[in-house]
Parts: C-alpha cells; structure tokens; sequence
C-alpha cells in the first residue's frame, strides 16, 4: 500500500516548456487534488477532482490544467511554465471532502 | 468564500511545556470539519486531529488536542508534553481544501 505517490520528485524548467505532474493513489479515493506551496502562503488549491472524469477549479487554477482519465491518476500539466510557477507541488486524495486528506510527497518544481 | 487565519507564523516551546496554535476560520456552512495538519522538515504532511462541527466534544489524540468554539469560529491546537518530533509547521485547514499559512512551531531542548 504506497498512498499517494507523485511523479518526479524535482524537475527543472526553462520558461516556455510544457510538463505533466503525475499523481497516483491505490487507497480507491473519490477526492483527489493538487495544491501549491510557496513561503508564506500555506496550500493554495489549484484543481481538484469529485471523481473519475471530472475536474474543477480551485483557488488558483490559471497556467494549470489537469486530467483524471482514471479513478487512481490525477494529472497536472503545466502548458507553457512561467517563473511564477515556480513552487512546491503536492498531490492529496481523500473518500469524501469531510475526511482526512493523504498527501503525496511533494514535487518540487523550478523554471527559470 | 470560505477562510483560514492563522494568525501566528512563528511559535516555540520549551521541551516538555505545552504551546496552543490559534486557528479563525469563516465559512457559511453549518455542517464542516476542521483538521490541523502536520508538516516536518521531511515535507510530508501528516493529520494531526480532526473535529466534526456538529459535535460539541473537543478531539484529543494523545497530546494533542483542540478547542474548539462553534460560536467563536474559532479552533485552537494545543501540544502537551512537547517534544523534539513536534518541531514543523502546522497548518489549519476547513473542508474543500482550505489551509491557512502556517505556523511554524520550534521546539527547545
């Protein structure tokens, strides 16, 4: 039972490029989200997902699009990385929106 | 829109004393839960205690437990016997993924 795993751990981008974060759980959650941590700011929410097939907006969703074309994965793509982006990146899953979220370990992402 | 105040970015505590984090929140429904959250160096966030508004009875678990006042909105953290372990930021957080910014907590041998 790994939890909540995320794909890489630490990439470097230059201004421009596109990447996908990736984000996998096995504990069969509905719930699954991608927040951003930056100093002083907490956990932003940038996407989140009720379920297979949908996404929503959160917080601060502009420069980001996600995808959960399965029940386990929850992607972020990033389709032309701004140095704004620059953050940490972490992954969450929870059954319902009342219970505890788990946490992936974090990616940490830095576009120069 | 709902809120998270943390209104302490910084606490510490002697080893063995007992420190409380404050927590205000705002939202407009009447059925919620509250959560503080743990994150160590290691940047794993960890649950640290959960509290369902609709019960009047304030979580504990173990040293950890909170106050937690409905009317006040109002969900304060309070470490007993702290230990080294127990140096992180803590974040408080409402249902629907809202965190406030942290406090970071230290902790004195």
């Amino acid at each position: 039972n790994a939890g909540v795993t995320q794909t890489p751990k630490f990439r470097v981008l230059k201004t421009g490029q596109s990447m996908t974060l990736l984000c996998a759980q096995d504990m069969n959650h509905e719930y699954m989200y991608w927040y951003r941590q930056d100093p002083g700011m907490g956990l932003r929410l940038i996407h989140y997902s009720v379920g297979e097939g949908t996404t929503a907006k959160g917080e601060v969703p502009d420069g980001y699009n996600v995808s959960r074309l399965k029940k386990q994965n929850f992607l972020l793509g990033l389709e032309s990385a701004a140095p704004s982006q620059t953050s940490v990146y972490f992954c969450a899953s929870s059954l319902t929106d009342r219970e505890t979220q788990y946490f992936g370990p974090g990616t940490r992402l830095l576009v120069l | 829109a709902q809120t998270v105040t943390q209104s302490q970015p910084e606490m510490s505590v002697q080893e063995a004393e007992t420190v409380t984090l404050s927590c205000t929140y705002d939202t407009s429904e009447s059925d919620y839960y509250l959560f503080w959250y743990k994150q160590p160096p290691s940047r794993q966030m960890i649950l640290v205690i959960r509290q369902e508004a609709y019960k009047q009875q304030n979580a504990t678990e173990n040293r950890f437990s909170v106050n937690f006042q409905k009317a006040a909105k109002s969900f304060s953290l309070k470490i007993s016997d702290s230990q080294l372990g127990d140096a992180a930021m803590y974040f408080c957080a409402l249902v629907h993924g809202v965190f406030g910014k942290g406090t970071k907590l230290t902790v004195n041998p």
